[in-house]
């Protein structure tokens, strides 16, 4: 079975500064979906990203852009220019073609006026 | 993106009492529903999954019996906490996934804190 590791349970940034929330995970398959979800404190979650595993290139999403490394299953998250409303708990996840998400435990983003 | 709703918001309710919790999808067909559970300070646990017109696959340790999930329609699923005890408090996500293809777009509903008294 698949399973997502995020080793940091919290990190801090100070506003207007780069943070990098890590995450590896495990699966045996070579086609797949990565993601990273933003879940402030109104408990909605929302996608900051995605990544396919087949595409070698990092995605980025304005402030938001991945580290992608499938040989060494990880898979982190770069957020730079930190703005207070980046506070939030982010999840990765891992998704298979076909399957449910895997989520990780999340990682709790502080950002420090 | 796409838009998921959820209602209610909260719901408040006594032990041995059932709730109810809606979940839709506004702009577009759900082929698929989810039903996540998300304690404080946790992650987000799958407990089912539903087809529309299908009988829901639960995960290992969901009580089907207790947790009951009905997918009416491509736009509606249901999920219904029977005779709810405090244990149950905690926050209830839905996700909807369109088409069944090799990857399809999920959506995210807000959310359904319920607390059992």
């Amino acid at each position: 079975a698949q399973t997502v590791t995020q080793s940091q349970p919290e990190m801090s940034v100070q506003e207007a500064e780069t943070v990098t929330l890590s995450c590896t995970y495990d699966t045996s398959e070579s086609d797949y979906y990565l993601f990273w979800y933003k879940q402030p404190p109104s408990r909605q979650m929302i996608l900051v990203i995605r990544q396919e595993a087949y595409k070698q290139q990092n995605a980025t999403e304005n402030r938001f852009s991945v580290n992608f490394q499938k040989a060494a299953k990880s898979f982190s998250l770069k957020i730079s220019d930190s703005q207070l409303g980046d506070a939030a708990m982010y999840f990765c996840a891992y998704r298979g073609y076909g399957q449910n998400f895997v989520f990780g435990p999340g990682t709790r983003l502080s950002v420090l006026p | 993106g796409a838009v998921v709703s959820q209602h209610p918001s909260r719901v408040i309710c006594k032990s041995g009492t059932s709730v109810k919790i809606e979940c839709r999808s506004l702009d577009f067909q759900a082929t698929t529903m989810f039903w996540y559970r998300q304690f404080p300070k946790q992650s987000l646990m799958l407990m089912a999954t539903s087809n529309e017109g299908s009988k829901a696959t639960y995960e290992q340790g969901v009580e089907k019996d207790k947790f009951l999930i009905n997918h009416a329609s491509l736009t509606l699923s249901t999920l219904t906490v029977t005779s709810a005890h405090p244990e149950d408090s905690s926050f209830y996500i839905c996700s909807a996934r369109e088409g069944t293809g090799q990857y399809n777009e999920q959506f995210f509903g807000p959310g359904t804190r319920l607390t059992v008294l």
